[in-house]
C-alpha cells in the first residue's frame, strides 16, 4: 500500500518570499501525484498534478513541484508567496493500474506573514 | 456547472441519532469517494465506488454505510452517531486516474 508523508505540519513565511513544502511518498510500483490547496472553510481545490513526462511540473497560483523518483518525493514550491497563500496544502498518490483511490498526507499549514 | 454537491452543509447529532450524507455529482463521473477530515490527520478514505453497482471499504469504514444509487449519487449513512464521528465530511468524483472533484464538505458535530 501506498503511503505519503508531508515533512512540516506548520510552515510560517513572510509575504514575498520563498516557500517550499516537502512530501515524500512510499509506493512500490509507479504514482501519480496531486497537491490540493484549502482555503479556510472550503473543499479542497487541486493545485497541480504529476501523471507522466516531464518531472518539473507548473500549476495554479504560481506555484510548481518537482517528482524526484530517485527520492521519492514531490515537494512544492513558490519563488514569492503572497497573503492570499495563507492555507493548508495536502500531497496525495495514487497508484497508476485501476481506479485506486487517493491516498492523502496529513497537511502542511502554510501562514504567510506581512 | 455544479461539480460535486453535498447536503447539509452543517449538521449537529445526538449520540445514538442516525442520519444520511447526500452527495451528487453532474460530471458523468465513474467513481465517487467519502473522506473524512480530522485536524492533524488528514483527509482519510471512509468508503468508495470505483463504478455503479460498486462499493468498498476504505481506511476507516466502521460506523459508517453507504449506497452508489445511480451513476450521480453516493450517499454516506451514520446508523448510530457516536461523538468519535464528529468531523467535516467531504465527498469527491473522478473518471478514471484523472484528479478529483471535491464538494465542499458537511460539518457533523455529534454531542
Amino acid at each position: 500500500a501506498q503511503s505519503v508523508t508531508q515533512l512540516d505540519s506548520q510552515v510560517p513565511v513572510f509575504e514575498e518570499a520563498p516557500v517550499e513544502l516537502r512530501c515524500n511518498y512510499s509506493s512500490s510500483v509507479s504514482v501519480y501525484l496531486f497537491w490540493y490547496v484549502q482555503y479556510p472553510n472550503q473543499g479542497l481545490q487541486l493545485l497541480l498534478k504529476y501523471l507522466s513526462g516531464s518531472t518539473l511540473v507548473k500549476g495554479i497560483n504560481g506555484f510548481e513541484a518537482e517528482f524526484n523518483k530517485s527520492q521519492t518525493s514531490f515537494h512544492l514550491r513558490k519563488p514569492s508567496v503572497h497573503i492570499s497563500d495563507t492555507a493548508e496544502y495536502f500531497c496525495a498518490v495514487s497508484v497508476r493500474s485501476g481506479n485506486t483511490p487517493l491516498v492523502f498526507g496529513k497537511g502542511t499549514r502554510l501562514s504567510v506573514i506581512a | 456547472n455544479a461539480g460535486v454537491t453535498q447536503t447539509p452543509k452543517f449538521q449537529v447529532l445526538k449520540t445514538g441519532q442516525s442520519m444520511t450524507l447526500q452527495c451528487a455529482q453532474d460530471m458523468n463521473h465513474n467513481s465517487m469517494y467519502w473522506y473524512r477530515q480530522d485536524p492533524g490527520m488528514g483527509l482519510r478514505l471512509i468508503y468508495y465506488s470505483a463504478s455503479e453497482g460498486t462499493t468498498d471499504k476504505g481506511e476507516v469504514p466502521n460506523g459508517y454505510n453507504v449506497s452508489r444509487l445511480n451513476k450521480r449519487e453516493f450517499s454516506l449513512r451514520l446508523e448510530s452517531a457516536a461523538p468519535s464521528q464528529t468531523s467535516v465530511y467531504f465527498c469527491a468524483s473522478r473518471v478514471g486516474n484523472s484528479p478529483l472533484h471535491f464538494g465542499n464538505g458537511t460539518r457533523l458535530t455529534v454531542t
